[in-house]
């Protein structure tokens, strides 16, 4: 079983929809969920962190995590054809250093 | 400005070479990190760097070696044993649970 796992899309959605991705881990102790976003050639930005179990928003991205399905969400809504890319979720690993990611899952945004 | 600087932007090898990658960083951080990314693919480390002089494979460490003599710099060789080596490679640097990367260096076997 891969430590986080995503589903590798592409994710089509219409411009204006709310797209939802997601990611799931392995690791029961981990303590600290990103998800970046990737464009193609360029390399990850940070979008949305998430520490405790919830929702937490920011702007047009809302981050959902619960633990005790080792299950975190991004949400992202009024899509923008701007927002089409790979999404990387990405974990810290308990007890070690391990910064580890997903493989992505790409978002195309229809206009 | 602050931030990661990788160079070479592009790299091509030829079989049984070693080449060195450089990563270095003036953000005054402890932790890096070195991931390879395939097309299509997501992030998979490499080899990670707590403090000067130690350092930790990661999930993909055959093929690679790395070292962390001064803070700021942590350059990845890739050796001729690793037989599929050509990939984007992306360093990154840690502080307060956030990445920070640098614009990758993409290596073409040629």
């Amino acid at each position: 079983q891969k430590e986080v796992e995503q589903n590798s899309g592409p994710l089509s959605v219409p411009e204006g929809a709310i797209a939802s991705l997601n990611c799931t881990y392995s690791d029961r102790g981990s303590q600290s969920f990103f998800w970046y976003r990737q464009y193609s050639g360029k390399s990850p930005e940070l979008i949305m962190s998430i520490y405790s179990n919830g929702d937490k928003e920011d702007g047009r991205f809302t981050a959902q995590l619960n633990k005790a399905s080792q299950y975190v969400s991004l949400l992202i809504r009024d899509s923008q054809p701007s927002d089409s890319a790979t999404y990387l979720c990405a974990v810290t690993s308990s007890g070690t250093y391990k910064y580890i990611f997903g493989t992505g899952t790409r978002l195309k945004v229809l206009a | 400005d602050g931030g990661i600087t990788q160079s070479p932007k592009y790299l091509f090898r030829k079989e049984g070479q070693n080449v060195t990658l450089s990563c270095e960083q003036n953000l005054n951080h402890d932790a890096m990190y070195w991931y390879r990314q395939d097309p299509g693919q997501g992030l998979r480390l490499i080899y990670y760097s707590q403090i000067v002089n130690d350092f930790q494979k990661g999930d993909i460490a055959e093929g690679y070696s790395v070292s962390r003599e001064k803070k700021e710099s942590f350059p990845l060789t890739v050796t001729s044993a690793q037989k599929n080596p050509t990939a984007f490679y992306l360093c990154a640097s840690i502080e307060n649970t956030e990445a920070f990367f640098g614009q990758g260096t993409r290596l073409t076997v040629v």
